[in-house]
């Protein structure tokens, strides 16, 4: 079975300051994992993912995650925060084969202030 | 190209009354997912289609849920007398076969 937890359901940052927004996921198989982010009333949009191959990901707005695989960990991070980009941000986890349902964590929701 | 799109965007029903919610696929898209998201939580995995074949449906609530896509493009998930617990937000995912899926507005369905 597989699952997800974002610690901190909600966390707030200064424009400007670093975001860090955690999740940890449970794989008894080699996991493909996402983050995702949910404007109000919009639905779910692919900020980056890891599959296989470099651990540290890239993704969309200047978002990057990195899998670590000893911590079971894949963080999201952002050096410097826009007031964009608040929204609710949800990690996901699914694996190789079958047909790649999604397990999401319970979200986060961050808050940028000037 | 056009994305997923949904609709109703909102549902307010009466319990008791039964709903439909429609979900337009990205055009050649084989796999299609439906997810409720319930207030303040991450989205739960409901029915999975691989064009019109329902290949799981594990994630059903209950018997009164029941979901369709006849044709292989666009599918409808029906409710039938709808209980308060059923209020929550109905997304919509498609996706090339194993692929990145991508999701609609969600139907936000109030039952009163």
């Amino acid at each position: 079975a597989q699952s997800v937890t974002q610690l901190g359901s909600h966390v707030s940052v200064s424009e400007g300051a670093l975001v860090l927004l955690r999740c940890n996921y449970s794989s008894s198989v080699p996991p493909y994992l996402f983050w995702y982010v949910q404007y109000p009333n919009q639905g779910l949009q692919l900020l980056l993912k890891y599959t296989t191959g470099a651990t540290l990901v890239k993704g969309i707005n200047g978002f990057e995650a990195e899998f670590k695989k000893s911590e079971t960990s894949f963080h999201l991070t952002k050096p410097s925060a826009h007031m964009s980009d608040a929204a609710e941000y949800f990690c996901a986890v699914t694996s190789l084969g079958g047909y790649n349902k999604l397990i999401f964590g319970a979200g986060t929701r961050l808050a940028v202030h000037p | 190209g056009a994305g997923v799109s949904q609709s109703p965007r909102y549902k307010v029903a009466k319990r008791g009354q039964d709903v439909a919610l429609r979900c337009d696929p990205i055009s050649g898209h084989v796999s299609l997912f439906w997810y409720q998201q319930a207030l303040g939580q991450g989205p739960e995995f409901l029915t999975y289609f691989q064009n019109e074949a329902q290949l799981d449906k594990s994630g059903l609530p209950s018997d009164r849920f029941f979901a369709e896509r006849p044709e292989g493009s666009v599918s409808t998930l029906k409710i039938q007398r709808t209980q308060q617990e059923d209020s929550a937000v109905y997304l919509c995912a498609s996706s090339s076969l194993r692929d990145t899926q991508y999701f609609g507005p969600g139907t936000r369905l109030t039952v009163l």
